[in-house]
């Protein structure tokens, strides 16, 4: 299986400030996925956005952008203008071109604060 | 994306019985997954659903355990059995649409506490 790294477990920011979750993976795959899933109090899991290895051009939902570096095996997630529903659990996830697994990380919880 | 939906919602059961939760979703999708998050933990993969076959098990999952069935191409189940305390975590399941071959959507999830 494939490591996904989310080094931060807890991060708080401001509401309609900036926030940034880092995650860091380890794989000999060229082809792969990435995603951001967003698990609420609810529990339910929300895929907040996607990143195609071959792509070098970094996807953007809104609000949330990524910041891919293929070389450094970093894929963090920016949420700008934070919303007071943002609040939940952030999962970093890893898919093999072919398995179709996921892998997460740990997660990050994010506060947003009125 | 699909519409998928989970039942029981959650449960809570007593250890040496077995429990099946349902998975349905409101279209057809080619690949159908299961996964378990203990509390306070992240996701982890128990099996992938395949229709008219036989599940795949990760390492660390067997189907005593976790018989998994897939009789058609909107619905699984997963039962969890003889479980014991260790067994409580929400169980979620994740399809893969065919029309978006390289992306899971979850369903609610099933919070599963055993006593």
């Amino acid at each position: 299986a494939q490591t996904v790294t989310q080094s931060q477990p807890e991060m708080s920011v401001q509401e309609a400030e900036t926030v940034t979750l880092s995650c860091t993976y380890d794989t000999s795959e060229s082809n792969y996925y990435l995603f951001w899933y967003k698990q609420p109090p609810s529990r339910q899991m929300i895929l907040v956005i996607r990143q195609e290895a071959y792509k070098q051009q970094n996807a953007t939902e809104n609000r949330f952008s990524v910041n891919f570096q293929k070389a450094a095996k970093s894929f963090s997630l920016k949420i700008s203008d934070s919303q007071l529903g943002d609040t939940a659990m952030y999962f970093c996830a890893f898919m093999g071109r072919n398995d179709y697994k996921l892998s997460f990380g740990a997660g990050t919880t994010v506060t947003v604060r009125a | 994306s699909a519409v998928i939906s989970q039942k029981p919602s959650r449960d809570i059961c007593q250890r040496g019985t077995s429990l099946t939760i349902q998975c349905q979703v409101d279209s057809q999708v080619t690949m159908m997954f299961w996964y378990r998050q203990q509390p306070g933990q992240s996701l982890t993969l128990i099996a992938t659903a395949n229709q008219g076959s036989e599940a795949t098990y990760e390492s660390g999952f067997v189907i005593d355990k976790f018989p998994i069935s897939r009789p058609n191409l909107t619905f699984s189940t997963l039962t969890v059995s003889n479980m014991s305390p260790e067994d409580s975590s929400i169980y979620l399941c994740s399809v893969e649409t065919s029309g978006r071959a390289d992306t899971q959507y979850f369903g609610p999830g099933t919070r599963l506490t055993v006593l």
